[in-house]
């Protein structure tokens, strides 16, 4: 069993919908990571957070520590959206456990 | 966006070959990472730096070394290349301390036939 579980692994909506993807981990962390990942391969750190909830611009990112358990929503969804987005947890200072990526399309 | 590049983009090569992947920085952080990327799998740690001359191995590490000679350079050698290392392969960096983020290359695509 994979230590970061992500779902759903392919999701697609209508521009204007709001979304959410979800992940879980089963071992402890100091931090959670949400990554961007356009079709054209880069990778973008959206988000770090080990408490609460963070927001930048129309996504928001929250974990639930006792749950072990995070997500990530993006309100009013566009098709600029599309990409992968990735969980990652920091399970000591210098390393992340990745998950295998949820799969977003949005149509206009 | 953080300065990291990597070369090269692209390479293909034949399965026996030694391959060698560049990974440059100009932020000094400290720690710098080689991924590799699969279908149905997430990034997958090869090796890792903490500083220079200073490694050690991920979860993937076998068939691959590195080599950190100065903090900006950090390089993938794949010794004797083999087709199970078809894979696109990133750098990140992290400067470490109160700064955790990673930062990745744009990645390399490899392919060995």
């Amino acid at each position: 069993k994979n230590e970061v579980e992500q779902s759903p692994q392919n999701l697609t909506a209508q521009e204007g919908e709001f979304i959410t993807i979800n992940c879980s981990y089963s071992v402890g962390i100091s931090a959670l990571h949400w990554l961007q990942q356009h079709p054209g391969g880069g990778i973008v750190s959206l988000f770090m957070l080990s408490s609460g909830k963070k927001k930048h611009g129309r996504l928001i990112a929250t974990i639930n520590i006792q749950e072990k358990h995070s997500s990530l929503h993006i309100t009013a969804s566009h098709p600029r959206d599309s990409a992968v987005y990735i969980c990652a947890v920091r399970v000591n200072t210098d390393k992340l456990i990745f998950g295998t990526g949820t799969r977003l399309q949005v149509f206009p | 966006d953080a300065g990291i590049t990597q070369s090269p983009r692209h390479k293909v090569t034949e399965t026996g070959t030694p391959v060698t992947l560049r990974c440059h920085q100009t932020e000094n952080h400290r720690y710098m990472y080689w991924y590799r990327q699969d279908p149905g799998h997430g990034l997958r740690l090869i090796h890792y730096s903490y500083g220079v001359k200073d490694t050690d191995k991920g979860e993937v590490s076998d068939g691959y070394s590195v080599s950190r000679s100065k903090t900006e350079d950090f390089l993938l050698t794949l010794e004797s290349a083999t087709s199970s290392q078809t894979s696109v392969y990133f750098c990140a960096i992290s400067g470490g301390g109160g700064d955790y983020e990673q930062y990745f290359g744009p990645g390399t695509r490899l392919t060995v036939t």
